[in-house]
């Protein structure tokens, strides 16, 4: 079955510090690949994507990720956290095609902290 | 550009009655999702339409709930004789034609908030 699985749902970390938020999915290719972030009461914000090529994607807000399909992870990285990155993040995972991706699946969330 | 529209952003309701939600996509867009998220919980897909077709329905309960997106206006959630287990988020999302630019990218609206009393 597709699923998707953020590890760790709680992630403290003080400002200035590098921030890793792991994503682990399950699909039986290689799916495309999000990264949304949700601050309180709000929608998503798409950080970044990956569709195919260089593995290492950038996003917006000074993210990055990192496919590896060896691992089947697809990671979150920031090197240095400010205290507005404070949010819920969610990886999810889209069929891969010409057309649209159609229905999305998503991790349960991460919700970061930073401290000052 | 305005972005994808939901409304309203809360609605209460108690149980028995029936919730409407709306989601207006953003221009040009012509493909509709809609997600669910509990409390505490990621985001669930529901159904996914496009104009006056449903695509995948896969996520959509069997009974009171249904969705359309006509081919004029917005599109609908609509939620039958709601019970507590319904309240939650309802988020809406929307994508360009297939083989647009960007037409493999969702792009969500602020979502509704239902509370069933």
């Amino acid at each position: 079955a597709q699923s998707v699985t953020q590890p760790d749902i709680h992630i403290t970390v003080s400002e200035g510090a590098s921030l890793e938020l792991r994503c682990n999915y399950s699909y039986g290719a290689t799916p495309y690949l999000f990264w949304y972030v949700q601050s309180p009461g709000q929608g998503l914000q798409l950080l970044l994507k990956y569709f195919s090529g260089d593995t290492l994607v950038q996003g917006i807000k000074g993210f990055e990720a990192e496919f590896k399909r060896s691992q089947s992870s697809f990671n979150l990285r920031k090197p240095s956290v400010h205290w507005s990155d404070a949010a819920e993040y969610f990886c999810a995972v889209g069929a891969p095609g010409s057309g649209n991706t159609g229905k999305l699946i998503f991790g349960q969330g991460t919700t970061l902290q930073v401290k000052p | 550009n305005a972005g994808v529209m939901q409304n309203p952003r809360h609605l209460v309701r108690r149980r028995g009655q029936e919730a409407r939600l709306r989601c207006s996509p953003m221009k040009g867009h012509s493909h509709v999702y809609w997600y669910r998220q509990l409390p505490e919980e990621g985001l669930k897909f529901m159904v996914y339409l496009q104009k006056e077709n449903i695509i995948d329905e896969s996520g959509m309960p069997k009974e009171r709930f249904s969705a359309e997106f006509p081919k004029e206006g917005p599109s609908i959630l609509r939620i039958q004789q709601v019970v507590r287990g319904d309240s939650a988020a309802y988020f809406c999302a929307s994508s360009p034609p297939s083989g647009t630019r960007q037409s493999n990218e969702q792009f969500f609206g602020p979502g509704t908030r239902l509370t069933v009393l």
